[in-house]
């Protein structure tokens, strides 16, 4: 049974480009949460999102950053016109619900801007 | 200052010996989450204490949370070195809001 899965695990990208972050959740779970991480730091949340809606985007930049998780395949974070601040390591994680659930890593994408 | 801050910051001790963290948060919570984190790797789940728990154990692992304090700690016995890692703890707040809030960490070093 796999965790969760995140694809690419290294991402180099040059200003402007766009960046695709992709995130399948462990089987059984249908919650996925989107985190960033700065070196030294502590995650910070981005978005929440059940299969085809977003439950909490609150902490997701209004421009640049969106965020989905269709009916059928991954999870995807994508990043318009990057920059150098977007530079980071993006984590997923996965849980089956709302409640007393621990939630479960992927191994997390980093992303340079060059 | 944020929800869910370690104390301290970094901490070094030799094996075999017990390791203390603790973490202070500032909302009502459902429950408080321990999670580890090797060095460039993802977060792996520890342990989970309700908010209607003092204390829980799980192998070298002992949580106590004091919700009048809003604090909690981690204590890890018998240390190792292949427990170096950061520890993050992790609020499940109980204002709406669906998702675990973070941390910043304790990095741990175990020197064997």
């Amino acid at each position: 049974n796999a965790g969760v899965m995140q694809n690419p695990r290294h991402l180099v990208r040059r200003r402007g480009q766009e960046a695709r972050l992709r995130c399948s959740p462990m089987k059984g779970h249908s919650h996925v949460y989107w985190y960033r991480q700065l070196p030294e730091e502590g995650l910070k949340f981005m978005v929440y999102l059940q299969k085809e809606n977003i439950i909490d985007e609150s902490g997701m930049p209004k421009e640049r950053f969106s965020a989905e998780f269709p009916k059928e395949g991954p999870s995807i974070l994508r990043i318009q016109q990057v920059v150098r601040g977007d530079s980071a390591a993006y984590f997923c994680a996965s849980s089956p619900g709302i409640g007393p659930y621990g939630y479960t890593f992927g191994s997390g994408t980093r992303l340079t801007v060059v | 200052s944020q929800q869910g801050e370690e104390d301290p910051q970094a901490l070094s001790i030799q094996e075999g010996e017990n390791a203390t963290m603790n973490c202070s948060y500032k909302t009502s919570i459902n429950n408080l989450q321990w999670y580890r984190q090797n060095s460039g790797r993802g977060l792996v789940h520890l342990i989970l204490i309700r908010s209607n728990e003092r204390e829980k154990h799980s192998g070298r692992l002992r949580v106590t949370l004091d919700t009048s304090k809003k604090s909690s700690s981690l204590l890890i016995t018998a240390s190792r070195a292949a427990d170096t890692a950061s520890y993050f703890c992790a609020t499940d707040e109980d204002t709406g809001r669906r998702a675990l809030t973070f941390g910043s960490g304790t990095r741990l070093q175990v020197q064997p």
